[in-house]
């Protein structure tokens, strides 16, 4: 059973759409995360979402938005996606604070 | 906020060498330094990780080594094997900000047979 899983795998769209991922975790964490991945595999955290709060990294453009509907799940929405957008999202889930931290397999996102 | 910079960003050994990696951190706040194994496809995985208090680490054919003076870890690895080839990043977590990972830009490690 994965402990975080992510949808799509693969997402293709055409510049100027909105799109969503969804990421879901059943390992009863409370911390919730969205990293981007660029061409040159650069790791960048992008959210970070604990008890329904939400701390953003302030390098992420404002058409980027996680939803949360519980704690189980935290989502990434696009609007008005950019070429520059094209990269690969990983979700991840934290228990407690020195410890593992899971990560889901990664959307690939291709804005054409 | 933290900063981590990793070296080298590529390391081609041949099987049964060993293989080091360094990282430097900038915070010194941070107490947990995890590595993450990333191969073609998946998702970063934790293979060792340290925790501050801690100046060395050992499981199997993985080491990991801590300097909080100069704020510095390295991974180590010996006996290299073909599986062993992927991407490797270290990290750093600080106590603020939900424990957020800051990783180190990655090492891509190729071992030849």
């Amino acid at each position: 059973d994965t402990a975080v899983s992510q949808t799509p795998k693969y997402l293709v769209t055409q510049m100027g759409n909105d799109k969503s991922i969804k990421c879901e975790q059943n390992l009863g964490h409370d911390t919730m995360y969205w990293y981007k991945q660029d061409s040159k595999k650069f790791l960048k955290i992008m959210f970070s979402y604990n008890n329904k709060e939400l701390i953003i990294n302030e390098t992420v453009p404002n058409r980027f938005s996680p939803k949360s509907p519980d704690k189980a799940h935290l989502n990434l929405h696009i609007n008005s996606l950019e070429l520059g957008d094209s990269a690969v999202y990983f979700c991840a889930s934290l228990g407690q604070p020195n410890t593992e931290a899971f990560f889901g397999q990664g959307t690939r996102l291709t804005v054409v | 906020g933290e900063n981590v910079e990793q070296h080298p960003s590529t390391l081609s050994v041949q099987e049964g060498d060993s293989a080091v990696i360094k990282c430097t951190y900038s915070d010194s706040a941070s107490n947990y330094f995890p590595w993450y194994k990333q191969e073609l496809g998946k998702g970063p995985q934790l293979i060792i990780d340290i925790r501050s208090n801690v100046g060395e680490k050992k499981d199997q054919r993985i080491a990991v080594t801590l300097n909080k003076t100069a704020k510095h870890f390295s991974l180590h690895i010996t006996e290299t094997q073909p599986e062993d080839s992927a991407v490797y990043f270290c990290a750093a977590q600080s106590p603020s900000g939900y424990s957020t990972l800051t990783f180190g830009k990655g090492t891509m490690l190729l071992v030849s047979p």
